[in-house]
């Protein structure tokens, strides 16, 4: 079975461009999460959706940054515009079930903004 | 100038020897345990779980422990392997449907 889809891998811009990161989650699961990780932050967790509705977006660390998730397969994090200390990985999870569930990671994208 | 990253407890073990990785939550509401392995350049792959109704679980070659007198979770690993060096992390999440919360991971380098 194909895992969490995360496009593109890496992605490199420079500051003050749109960037749009894509998710596709495992098919069936209904809740989808989107991580960020650094060096000197961990793994913080922006926002996730159930049944593709936001429920907690108390992560998102600016207004440049939105989620979207539009169907059941099919999500997008969007820095807008983008600096320099937004250069991280991030991570797309999907679980099935209530929240206290494994969620499953995608491999990332790795995001360098110049 | 250069940037501070975090310092993760490193654990370094001998090719074959058991490891044992530790991790300490705060809530003690907290209801459900899960640990991850981190590989370079991939995403974290879940190990196994642990809800608080139990102490002990186990899976291949791997066992976890649930101390929830003193809020302590450890993770063993048997016959450790080259394959295992990765970054592990512990994640909880407390009652109440909340999401998981990660721990900053202890890095497992693994001795030929």
């Amino acid at each position: 079975d194909a895992g969490v889809i995360q496009s593109p891998r890496h992605e490199v811009t420079e500051m003050g461009q749109e960037v749009t990161l894509r998710c596709k989650p495992i098919s069936g699961h209904d809740y989808l999460f989107w991580y960020r990780q650094t060096m000197m932050r961990g793994l913080e967790l922006l926002i996730y959706f159930n049944n593709n509705v936001p429920i907690d977006d108390s992560g998102m660390p600016e207004d440049r940054f939105s989620a979207k998730m539009p169907n059941a397969s099919f999500s997008t994090l969007k820095i807008q515009p983008s600096e320099p200390r937004d250069s991280a990985v991030y991570f797309c999870a999907s679980s099935f079930g209530q929240t206290n569930q494994p969620q499953h990671f995608g491999d990332g994208t790795r995001l360098s903004i110049l | 100038g250069e940037s501070v990253g975090l310092h993760l407890p490193t654990l370094s073990v001998q090719e074959g020897d058991n490891s044992i990785i530790n991790c300490a939550y705060s809530n003690s509401a907290s209801d459900y345990f899960i640990w991850y392995k981190q590989e370079s350049g991939k995403g974290p792959q879940f190990i196994i779980d642990i809800r608080s109704n139990m102490d002990k679980r186990q899976g291949q070659r791997v066992t976890v422990l649930l101390n929830k007198t003193v809020k302590h979770l450890s993770l063993q690993i048997a016959a450790t392997q080259p394959g295992d060096s990765a970054v592990y992390f512990c994640a909880e999440s407390r009652s109440g449907n909340t999401p998981l919360v990660f721990g900053k991971g202890t890095r497992l380098s693994v001795i030929a």
